[in-house]
């Protein structure tokens, strides 16, 4: 059980468009999911939490207009990166919280986005 | 600020040689440590949780402790497909907010 997934695993897009990553809880129901970002060779960084039906709280030097965060159901949180830049370049990232009685975070298997 | 600093950041081991990782943590208050497992060009996946010093967790090969400043991932008779990444997590008790803060792992290769 707690699998989460992501699509697309892998992105191309020009500088000045917008990519939409979707997370998805398989198997169980996520109230909180989130989304990190990872540089290579370096930590996963949070860079927004997001409830189900509400609006996500942004992590201090995140700007919520560039990483629109909609969380519209107990099984699918999606990132968009919009007016994308070759400095948002990384790996992405999202997990879910499984119920409301543990703080274990399962993570998706992350998607590579690549802005030329 | 919470903060996790993990050692050695790289270590090579001869298939079945056993040995420890390390995770040192300050957190206002602790609410949970998390080990995790990445391989390459892959999300983390899950090994244990820890609540409160003196606590072991186990998992075929690998063994959690924690004490009230560090955690410990023992590895034993380690195989060449326990090589990856493994990262270390905590999470402080503050009401509303379940951010994690990672180290930035150690990176554990199995020689056959």
């Amino acid at each position: 059980g707690a699998v989460v997934s992501q699509h697309p695993s892998w992105v191309i897009c020009k500088s000045g468009t917008s990519v939409k990553i979707e997370c998805r809880s398989l198997d169980f129901q996520a109230t909180t999911m989130f989304w990190y970002r990872q540089f290579p060779k370096q930590s996963l960084m949070l860079m927004a939490t997001s409830n189900e039906g509400s609006k996500a709280t942004y992590e201090q030097g995140v700007e919520k207009d560039k990483f629109l965060i909609n969380h519209a159901s107990l099984t699918l949180s999606t990132l968009t990166v919009t007016s994308a830049h070759p400095e948002d370049s990384s790996f992405y990232i999202c997990s879910a919280r499984r119920g409301q009685n543990s703080y274990e975070q399962y993570f998706g298997p992350g998607t590579r986005l690549t802005v030329t | 600020e919470d903060q996790v600093t993990q050692s050695p950041e790289a270590l090579r081991l001869q298939e079945g040689e056993s040995s420890s990782l390390n995770c040192s943590y300050t957190v206002s208050g602790l609410r949970g440590l998390f080990w995790y497992r990445q391989d390459p060009g892959k999300g983390p996946e899950f090994l244990f949780t820890l609540y409160s010093a003196g606590e072991e967790k186990e998992k075929e090969r690998l063994k959690a402790t924690l004490t009230k400043k560090e955690s410990f991932l023992h590895i034993t008779a380690p195989k060449p497909e326990d090589s990856a990444t493994y990262l270390c997590a905590v999470q402080a008790t503050n009401f509303g907010n379940e951010k994690l803060t990672f180290g930035t792992g150690t990176r554990l290769t199995i020689i056959p």
